[in-house]
């Protein structure tokens, strides 16, 4: 199945330092998503974007949604050990795919004190 | 409000058997998704139902069924298990924002992890 290609794979930082991860895909989606996973739950969304250009944050997260419809990037700012996890972007929407999320690959972010 | 749930948490099988998962959405949600998580394949859309109907399907083959039931609650079957099934198989339950940029916003349960030996 499809899977959007999600850079980088993991990524381990040191606490208080800034995380940048991105999303590409071939496909245009109406809306991106970014999703973190810890162990044995499943996904939680963290930001949704929905309008091509847009830039969102969230307390020290920030996500943009990429001019093109086809990517995303999410920052993550002044990192903190429960910011470990896993992290998924996702899009959204298109011609008859009504929920249907197309999910990135992941990126396992491990922070060290 | 009660998040979404599944059951079980954790099931283990044989290969040839079948097995059904259960999903019970948040309370007012009417769609429900289900998706496999697998090391390999990652975050794979299986199926969506809205209103007993199946609105979306992924890419899965014929082995892997879904229902809705009228309460929204939803099942998931798999039958003739393979090695390859093991997974986490996440359920999801869906309402659609407001506004003018409205898209469907999801929630995950915390999934039935299926070993097939």
């Amino acid at each position: 199945g499809q899977q959007l290609n999600q850079s980088p794979q993991s990524m381990f930082i040191q606490e208080g330092e800034d995380v940048s991860m991105n999303c590409t895909s071939s496909s245009i989606f109406n809306t991106w998503l970014w999703y973190k996973q810890d162990p044995g739950e499943g996904p939680v969304l963290l930001i949704a974007l929905y309008k091509a250009g847009e830039l969102t944050s969230n307390g020290r997260l920030t996500a943009q949604f990429g001019i093109t419809r086809k990517d995303s990037f999410l920052n993550i700012s002044a990192s903190i050990p429960s910011d470990v996890g896993i992290y998924f972007c996702a899009g959204q929407g298109g011609t008859g795919t009504a929920s249907k999320l197309t999910f990135g690959t992941g990126t396992r972010l491990q922070v060290t004190l | 409000k009660a998040g979404v749930t599944q059951t079980p948490r954790y099931l283990i099988k044989t290969r040839g058997q079948q097995v059904t998962l259960s999903c019970s959405p948040i309370s007012g949600h009417r769609s429900v998704s289900w998706y496999q998580q697998t090391p390999g394949q990652g975050l794979q859309f299986l199926f969506e139902y809205f209103s007993e109907t199946q609105r979306n399907k992924g890419n899965f083959p014929g082995r892997f069924s879904g229902r809705q039931f009228s309460n929204s609650r939803s099942e998931m079957n798999v039958s003739t298990l393979e090695l390859g099934d093991s997974a986490l198989y996440l359920c999801a339950s869906s309402f659609r924002t407001s506004g003018a940029s409205s898209y469907n916003e999801q929630f995950f349960g915390p999934g039935t992890r299926l070993t097939v030996l």
